[in-house]
């Protein structure tokens, strides 16, 4: 099945850097989102991004399916961007379900 | 408009009972997919369902099952806790079944103890 890699595991900045997170997947996909989880556990939609850029405030999001990986870019880090950064892919075989990364544990220090 | 609402928040079972979760999705939407959260194994999916229909399953054992009705709100089971089966588990609804995104809940707690 396919394989989705999220680097760095984890990440400490400081408040105020920028970061890019990246997400490479083994295989095609029709589907792609970031999301953000809480510190109580709730997945926080941030871009459903299958293909192209977006951008939402400090937040950022390429996804070149051809080379099949996606970026996330955090800028001006705060200290509420801490969490955990997942990907998650579905692929073009119709399975309708996601395959998650194992995530990017990011800490921002005030 | 209201999110995904999934209850009980939290659940402390013993070992050998069943637990059932519930997930009402976002009004309109009519897919429903469960996920499963465990330290070891990351996030890994359960059962996807669309229209009261099972369309996919992921690898888990018959222990665990899943149904919707026909007001898309959506119901898992689970039989014989194990102590394993500690997790958080999420639900995700979509317009219909990824093409949209998804939309995640807060999420249930459970404890086996």
């Amino acid at each position: 099945g396919i394989q989705v890699e999220q680097s760095p595991p984890d990440l400490i900045l400081q408040e105020g850097a920028n970061s890019t997170l990246r997400c490479n997947f083994s295989d095609s996909v029709n589907n792609l989102q970031w999301f953000h989880q809480n510190p109580w556990g709730q997945l926080i939609n941030l871009f459903y991004i299958p293909s192209g850029t977006k951008q939402n405030g400090r937040l950022s999001a390429t996804t070149v399916a051809t080379e099949r990986y996606s970026l996330l870019y955090i800028s001006s880090s705060q200290t509420t961007d801490s969490g955990v950064y997942f990907c998650a892919v579905g692929t073009t075989s119709g399975t309708y379900k996601y395959i998650f990364g194992t995530g990017t544990r990011l800490k921002v220090l005030a | 408009k209201a999110g995904v609402t999934q209850t009980p928040r939290y659940l402390i079972k013993t070992r050998g009972q069943q637990v059932t979760l519930s997930c009402s999705p976002i009004s309109g939407h009519r897919s429903v997919s469960w996920y499963q959260q465990t330290p070891g194994q990351g996030l890994q999916f359960l059962f996807e369902y669309f229209s009261e229909t099972q369309r996919n399953k992921g690898n888990f054992p018959g222990r665990f099952s899943g149904r919707q009705f026909s007001n898309s709100r959506s119901e898992m089971n689970v039989s014989t806790l194990e102590l394993g089966d500690s997790a958080l588990y999420l639900c995700a609804s979509s317009l219909g079944g990824g093409s949209y995104g998804y939309t995640f809940g807060s999420g249930t707690r459970l404890t086996v103890v």
